[in-house]
């Protein structure tokens, strides 16, 4: 069965620059998986941030970026503010029609 | 602008059935692929099924496999999902949620529908 990583807690400090990683139990991560990632504050529904690695979806901040890194996915938010703290979700297209969730990373902004 | 609002949850006893809806507006559904996830209390996202937006395809995760069936009423603009043989470990919000026309990502989110599963 396919297990999706991400780094359950982070820290940022405001300004600062952080990078979450979105990887696999076996393999690495490429555009073929789709990645995207998905923000969400406790209580609230999930807000789509990225799709296809690195596009940004409608409204989402420029600090807010995606790539490949090494042999995972990555969110990088370059100049983090007090509102970015929140569990953020990556989610990968695992092929079949399958997808498969990142236990999610919770950002603390400190 | 896109609107998804689920409704149908409630209290099913273990071992039941119950099935969940969503209504979309805002955009052509039938021009689109379709998802639903779901949200554990105090847990993470788990991706639980997707239909193409002509209905020909259907995918599911392994946890809900052979149990919950995904469908789609075109001309309602509405999304189901038929949960079967219900176990307390499906006790979570229910999201349907919109996908992208190429790559299948989800770009749109509805507000949930919440299914508790308990004796």
């Amino acid at each position: 069965q396919t297990v999706v990583t991400q780094e359950p807690s982070l820290s940022v400090s405001p300004g600062g620059t952080v990078t979450l990683t979105c990887g696999l139990s076996s393999g690495s991560v490429s555009n073929s998986f789709f990645p995207s990632w998905y923000q969400q504050t406790p209580g609230q529904t999930p807000r789509t941030l990225l799709y296809n690695t690195g596009t940004r979806s409608s409204g989402v901040p420029d600090r807010f970026s995606g790539s490949i890194l090494g042999n995972k996915a990555a969110l990088t938010i370059t100049g983090a503010q007090a509102e970015d703290e929140c569990d953020y979700y990556c989610v990968l297209h695992v092929g079949s029609g399958i997808w498969v969730f990142g236990g999610g990373t919770k950002l603390t902004v400190l | 602008q896109v609107q998804l609002v689920e409704s149908g949850g409630g209290v099913v006893q273990p071992g039941g059935s119950l099935r969940v809806s969503c209504t979309a507006s805002g955009f052509t559904f039938t021009d689109y692929g379709m998802h639903w996830v779901r949200q554990a209390p105090g847990k993470g996202l788990e991706w639980v099924a997707f239909i193409r937006f002509d209905g020909t395809f259907q995918s599911y995760a392994a946890s809900v496999r052979g149990r919950f069936t995904i469908s789609r009423d075109n001309s309602k603009n509405n999304l189901y999902l038929q949960m079967n043989s219900l176990r307390s470990e499906d006790t979570a919000m229910y999201y349907c949620a919109k996908a992208m026309r190429t790559g299948y990502e989800i770009d749109y989110w509805g507000q949930g529908t919440l299914v508790i599963v308990s004796p």
